[in-house]
């Protein structure tokens, strides 16, 4: 099956720094969305996003497809960023076919006061 | 709009016991999931429906069955619960736009 590998694992900063995470996957997807997992638990939809780019608020996020790699940015962090930020993806497979998302392992964040 | 709605929140099981996870969505979406999150680790696919009436393995299907009762509900049984089972599941949904979007999770114990 397709493979999704995020990076970096952990990463620390302090607030009001700016983050890259990334985002890549082995083969072609058709469907492509990040999560922020809070401290409780619950997933949130970030962004749904197969292909282009997209803002929302201090958060952006580019895809290039073609590439087979996506880039979450987070512009002037704040504590309430903090949790895990989750990346999948849906491959289709050539019969038509295609099953639910493929989660990579995450990354980690801690945005210290 | 509630989304995706999971019940129970928690649940303590002996080995052995059965359960049933419900899960109901009131997106009209087509497409239903189960998948579970154990520490460290991204979420793993157990078993999918793509349709009503329809269900289909995932990664990590066994000792798990599943139900789609209508096009709102998809259940999760456990029908002889194992240590190995020990988990937070999650029950999503997807429509035509392809989103998917996850209920608030289910934290199981078996002891």
């Amino acid at each position: 099956g397709i493979q999704v590998e995020q990076s970096p694992p952990d990463l620390i900063l302090q607030e009001g720094a700016n983050s890259t995470l990334r985002c890549n996957f082995s083969d072609s997807v058709n469907n492509l969305q990040w999560f922020h997992q809070n401290p409780w638990g619950q997933l949130i939809n970030l962004f749904y996003i197969p292909s282009g780019t997209k803002q929302n608020g201090r958060l952006s996020a580019t895809t290039v497809a073609t590439e087979r790699y996506s880039l979450l940015y987070i512009s002037s962090s704040q504590t309430t960023d903090s949790g895990v930020y989750f990346c999948a993806v849906v491959h289709m497979y050539s019969g038509g076919g295609a099953d639910g998302l493929t989660f990579g392992k995450g990354t980690h964040l801690i945005i210290q006061p | 709009n509630a989304g995706v709605t999971q019940t129970p929140k928690f649940q303590v099981l002996k080995t052995g016991q059965s359960m049933t996870l419900q899960c109901a969505q009131d997106m009209n979406h087509n497409s239903m999931y189960w998948y579970r999150q154990d520490p460290g680790m991204g979420l793993r696919l157990i078993y999918y429906s793509a349709s009503e009436g329809t269900t289909d393995k995932g990664e990590v299907p066994n000792g798990y069955n599943v139900s789609r009762l209508n096009k709102r509900e998809f259940s999760l049984r456990l029908e002889s619960a194992a240590p190995s089972q020990t988990s937070v599941y999650f029950c999503a949904s997807s429509g035509a736009g392809g989103e998917a979007f996850f209920g608030q999770g289910t934290r199981l114990t078996v002891v």
